[in-house]
């Protein structure tokens, strides 16, 4: 069975140090997809990023950057110069392909990211 | 662009009680898939429809079902409400094959169990 596993449960850091979220990842299909979503008090959760498995790459989107590595079977989140509005909850995700090709996600536990003043 | 719209926001249910959730996708979305949250377990997947059809299910017990309306509105319901039933239930909306397309999630159900 696939699995997502985000060891840090919590994380506190003061306003503008950079910070990174680490996700590790099991899975025996050769195509699969990663996640990151963040979910605010509100509780929608909020799409951040998709990944294939063959993209390598690493991405940037203005604060935040994710490092995906096959190799270690990771696809890590830094956000950069944290901000009081990014404290949530992120979770970490791995679609997961069912019967007639149908997919799912499947959940890290999460890691709640508090940004203080 | 309207999102994918989850009614009632909150629930509050007496223990043995039945429950209808309900979910409207992100227009031209024909996939509906329905995720229960609680503290204890995360993010669970419960199953998914596609054009009516349920594609993949979740290890829940038969008191949960769903279904799928012809314009993809979808309905989750569960029967004989227990205590642990109480939680967050997220339902996601996709164009098609949810990885190949990503996923939008609506602002869930807060479900009550007393």
């Amino acid at each position: 069975a696939q699995k997502v596993t985000q060891a840090q449960t919590e994380i506190s850091v003061v306003e503008k140090e950079d910070v990174t979220l680490d996700c590790v990842y099991e899975t025996r299909d050769t195509t699969y997809y990663l996640f990151w979503y963040k979910q605010p008090p509100s509780g929608e959760l909020v799409f951040l990023i998709r990944r294939n498995s063959f993209d390598e790459q690493n991405e940037i989107s203005g604060r935040y950057s994710w490092n995906f590595q096959k190799s270690t079977s990771s696809f890590n989140f830094t956000i950069t110069a944290s901000q009081v509005v990014d404290s949530a909850v992120y979770f970490c995700a791995l679609s997961e392909r069912g019967i007639q090709g149908a997919q799912k996600l499947v959940f890290g536990q999460g890691t709640r990211l508090t940004i203080n003043p | 662009k309207a999102g994918v719209t989850q009614t009632p926001r909150y629930l509050i249910k007496t223990r043995g009680q039945q429950v209808t959730l309900s979910c409207s996708p992100i227009s031209g979305h024909r996939s509906v898939s329905w995720y229960q949250q609680t503290p204890g377990q995360g993010l669970q997947f419960l199953f998914e429809y596609f054009s009516e059809t349920q594609r993949n299910k979740g290890n829940f017990p038969g008191r949960f079902s769903g279904r799928q309306f012809s314009n993809s509105r979808s309905e989750m319901n569960v029967s004989t409400l227990e205590l642990g039933d109480s939680a967050l239930y997220l339902c996601a909306s996709s164009l098609g094959t949810g990885g190949d397309y990503g996923y939008t999630f609506g602002s869930g159900t807060r479900l009550t169990v007393v």
